[in-house]
């Protein structure tokens, strides 16, 4: 059974860089078959994308917050990463990473830009001093 | 960018009911919408996808339907536990984005 978890501090500061990691079990993050992504959602409202990434390392970012987002992965640790830079309490959210299939009855989507099948739980970020 | 639009914001209905949520496009996205419930407190959960086509393990009583810039969510015989919020989410192009969200409450 596919799982993602994930970590990472509960509280940043103000300007610094939010940094997140989302482990994978139970499936391999080199498959050719999905991207992996970010999405948030502050508190009472609606999801956000924040960015995918493909094993290779192939990133597409929200260009509301490409300036700012850096994501990453590392395949030999079977997990990806988010870093968010210049953080302000509008930064403040559940951030919850996901997989993205590439492949569905209704054909190939190379881009990865796609939906969002399996969810981690989720974990609260707030930003404040 | 494209602008997801669901309507109603919230509504209210009676087990047994059947319920519609739209969602409307601001430009044309083919087929590529998916719908997510989200129960309170509890991570969002795939129902449908390209439309129409439903998530295994998803019950029956969820259909999608639509194709352009106007797309349905409907959920027949409403049970209590379908209480949450819904989500569109259009995945054509770059950036992926999502509607502002549907909340069902039950009578």
């Amino acid at each position: 059974q596919l799982q993602l978890q994930e970590s990472g501090p509960g509280l940043v500061k103000p300007s610094e860089t939010l940094s997140l990691t989302c482990t994978v079990s139970g499936g391999s993050i080199s498959s050719n078959s999905y991207y992996w992504g970010w999405i948030r959602q502050p508190p009472e409202k609606g999801l956000e994308w924040i960015g995918s990434i493909y094993y290779s390392g192939n990133t597409y970012y929200n260009p509301s917050l490409k300036s700012r987002v850096t994501i990453s992965v590392d395949t030999s640790k079977n997990r990806f990463s988010l870093k968010l830079s210049s953080v302000t309490a509008a930064d403040t959210a559940v951030y919850y990473c996901a997989r993205l299939p590439l492949y569905d009855s209704s054909g190939y989507y190379p881009e990865g830009l796609v939906y969002f099948d399996y969810w981690g739980q989720g974990t609260l970020v707030t930003v404040s001093s | 960018d494209i602008q997801m639009t669901q309507s109603p914001s919230s509504l209210s209905a009676s087990v047994g009911d059947t319920v519609t949520i739209t969602c409307r496009a601001s430009q044309g996205i083919t087929n590529y919408l998916a719908w997510y419930q989200q129960k309170p407190g509890k991570v969002p959960k795939l129902l449908i996808y390209a439309a129409s086509t439903l998530q295994s393990g998803v019950p029956s009583r969820f259909s999608g339907g639509g194709s352009g810039t106007d797309f349905t969510l409907t959920i027949s015989s409403l049970q209590p536990e379908d209480v949450a919020t819904y989500y569109c989410q259009k995945y054509n192009r770059a950036p992926i984005t999502f509607g502002q969200g549907t909340r069902l409450e039950i009578q």
